[in-house]
């Protein structure tokens, strides 16, 4: 059965001290592992795309990265407004279109 | 651009009363999903449609229906609600292609309540 599961679950920081969200997944064929970000009250917004191993993409302070079983969303210098809550999904089977969700990780940012 | 829209935004239902969430997508896209999202539990997979005339269950299809007649529009129904439906639900659509793949445009989300 294809599971996302996301960690931790809570993240409080002060502005400007950098750390790492896990997600690390099980999945038949994956087709793509996707990071959103969530702001209270709001549907959520897409981020990055990763489709292989090794890849990487970045954004703003954000940097998202793939290995066969996880990925990673570093948080650089984090500022007050990154806080949200940051979801990841999978997809399994190209023409599937099925995207599977984690749990998500919510991040307080204090200045 | 008015992007998805979701009616009703907020719902009060008594139990085993019935009624639908409209969705409707102005981007032409073919992909669409119904989520559910409760506390702690993330985003759920509750039904969603690969173009019109064609639906497919997610991972918490029970109890909910679904039809896309149209490209543009979504409809999840509740026949006979439960208190266990009490949620916040967002749509959500995607395109086959031209773009990031995975990359899904949701709505504002509504949020049901069943006595």
């Amino acid at each position: 059965e294809d599971q996302v599961t996301q960690s931790p679950e809570a993240l409080r920081l002060q502005e400007g001290e950098s750390s790492s969200l896990n997600c690390s997944y099980t999945v038949s064929g994956l087709r793509g592992l996707f990071w959103y970000r969530q702001d209270p009250g709001k549907g959520p917004e897409f981020l990055f795309t990763l489709y292989s191993a090794g890849e990487e993409k970045e954004k703003e302070r954000l940097k998202a990265t793939l290995t066969k079983k996880e990925s990673f969303l570093h948080i650089t210098a984090p500022k007050p407004e990154d806080s949200a809550t940051y979801l990841c999904a999978v997809r399994a089977g190209v023409l599937s279109g099925k995207l599977i969700f984690g749990q998500g990780t919510t991040l307080q940012v204090k200045p | 651009n008015a992007g998805v829209t979701q009616t009703p935004k907020f719902r009060v239902l008594k139990t085993g009363q019935s009624m639908t969430l409209l969705c409707a997508q102005d981007m032409n896209h073919e992909y669409m999903y119904w989520y559910r999202q409760d506390p702690g539990m993330g985003l759920r997979l509750i039904h969603y449609s690969v173009g019109e005339g064609t639906t497919a269950k997610g991972e918490v299809p029970d109890g909910y229906n679904v039809s896309r007649l149209k490209k543009q529009n979504f409809l999840l129904g509740l026949e006979s609600a439960a208190p266990s439906q009490t949620s916040v639900y967002f749509c959500a659509s995607g395109r086959l292609a031209g773009g990031p793949a995975g990359e899904l445009f949701f709505g504002e989300g509504s949020r049901l309540t069943v006595l």
